[in-house]
């Protein structure tokens, strides 16, 4: 059974760091790009990034290359998203996805003063 | 960026009646290898979306048939035969054939009338 477990909820001030971890069991964690989805209360969907578990390479939505990085540890198989200079509109739950197949559960990313 | 526009936004539907949901890119997702990358995603209230279908007609594991995507170039179509309870919620189409960024629909809301 293919299980994509993501850490818990997170309130951060504006201008923070948010780390949040998404981990995989049931597939092979180098077979598949790892995305990351924003989805802001009340909205739709928007890609922000993704990571080749297998080399590493990373993609970026152009609106948040700056402040984001996306990470892989395939001794764990574990995929990260690194939001830096939150901002209130950061405010959003952040799924990640294997391949757009397998979906965490989402993490709520709270940014508030 | 390719932009995905989804109509209605809004689609009431009665409870063994068909439901079909257009989705129009700005520019063709036939890919230089034949395939064309669009997706249809299923997200019912406070759940993470669920991908239906792939490669604009392909149903993923455990997709009832009553669903049915069709569509090329720009123009696609999700079609539901008989709309059951369990089938409300937003479903959004997604392209991956033009990438970066992966890029989704603004969301169909089906409900029961």
């Amino acid at each position: 059974e293919v299980q994509v477990i993501q850490s818990g909820a997170e309130v951060k001030k504006p201008g923070a760091t948010v780390k949040i971890s998404c981990q995989v069991s049931g597939y092979t964690f180098t077979d598949h790009y790892m995305h990351w989805v924003k989805q802001a209360p009340g909205k739709g969907l928007e890609w922000v990034g993704l990571v080749d578990p297998e080399d590493g390479e990373t993609r970026y939505a152009r609106r948040i290359k700056d402040r984001i990085t996306i990470t892989a540890d395939t001794s764990t198989d574990t995929a990260y998203m690194e939001l830096r200079g939150l901002r209130p509109d950061d405010t959003a739950v952040y799924y990640c996805a294997g391949e757009f197949e397998f979906w965490g559960q989402g993490t709520l990313v709270t940014v508030s003063s | 960026d390719v932009v995905m526009t989804q109509s209605p936004l809004s689609l009431p539907v009665s409870l063994g009646q068909p439901a079909s949901i257009s989705c129009r890119s700005s520019q063709s997702l036939a890919y230089r290898d034949g395939n064309t990358f669009l997706n249809w995603f299923h997200q019912r209230p406070g759940q993470s979306p669920r991908r239906l279908i792939y490669k604009v007609s392909n149903r993923d594991p455990g997709v009832p048939d009553r669903f049915s995507g069709s569509g090329s170039g720009t123009n696609f179509t999700l079609k539901i035969s008989r709309v059951e309870a369990e089938d409300v919620g937003v479903y959004y189409c997604m392209q991956g054939t033009h990438w970066p960024p992966w890029t989704f629909g603004q969301g169909t809301k089906v409900e029961i009338k």
